[in-house]
């Protein structure tokens, strides 16, 4: 079956350092891939796109990579601050614009 | 996002009842979506509408029902609540235009079945 996953345990890490969230999929050969965040109590929020011919894509602090052999997404935060504490979900395309989304990795940046 | 709206925030109802939780956008996007969020499992599309006249089940439909009243309007209905309905809903929308693949959530509704 299909299958997304991401690291059900939280993410503690210190200030300024990069934070790295892991997304692992299954049973899917998605034409792209998206990241969002979700802050306690709110709809979660778009932050990224990559394209499955797309091995990288940056915003700001922001980097994504995509490897579809490997069936992995990792999602790095450089230069972590506390503000950037928040749950991050990854979101997979199925066609025909459906979209199935993990249940999160909750990060803690630490000042 | 303040374009996607979602009424009721918070609703308490008794087992059995029936209640309407209601989506509306300013986006102008032309596709809707209806989402239950439960710790641990992630978002899950319990209905979806390409455009008015088009509605779809999403994997979890069953006890729900679904209305596209107008572009801008998409409104959930729990027919008869149980208590595992408790979860918190979303309302999503996105764009056909710009492929559609990035949504837009609402602030979502967070029910509670006695």
């Amino acid at each position: 079956s299909q299958k997304i996953e991401q690291n059900s345990e939280a993410l503690n890490i210190q200030e300024g350092k990069t934070a790295t969230l892991t997304c692992n999929y299954t049973n899917y050969s998605p034409a792209y891939l998206q990241w969002y965040r979700q802050d306690p109590g709110r709809g979660p929020v778009f932050l990224l796109l990559i394209r499955e011919n797309e091995k990288e894509k940056r915003k700001e602090r922001l980097k994504v990579t995509f490897d579809t052999t490997l069936k992995q997404s990792l999602f790095h935060i450089t230069a972590s601050q506390p503000a950037d504490s928040a749950t991050y979900l990854c979101a997979l395309d199925t066609g025909g614009f459906k979209t199935i989304f993990g249940a999160g990795t909750r990060l803690f940046v630490k000042a | 996002d303040a374009d996607v709206t979602q009424t009721p925030r918070n609703r308490i109802t008794k087992t059995g009842k029936r209640i309407m939780l209601e989506c509306s956008q300013t986006k102008g996007h032309d596709r809707m979506y209806w989402y239950r969020q439960d710790p641990g499992l992630g978002l899950r599309l319990i209905y979806y509408s390409f455009d008015v006249k088009d509605i779809n089940k999403g994997e979890i439909s069953d006890g729900y029902s679904v209305s596209r009243q107008a572009q801008a309007k998409f409104s959930l209905s729990l027919e008869s609540a149980i208590p595992n309905q408790t979860a918190l809903y979303f309302c999503a929308t996105s764009d056909s235009r710009g492929r559609g693949e990035t949504q837009y959530f609402g602030p979502g509704t967070r029910l509670l079945v006695l």
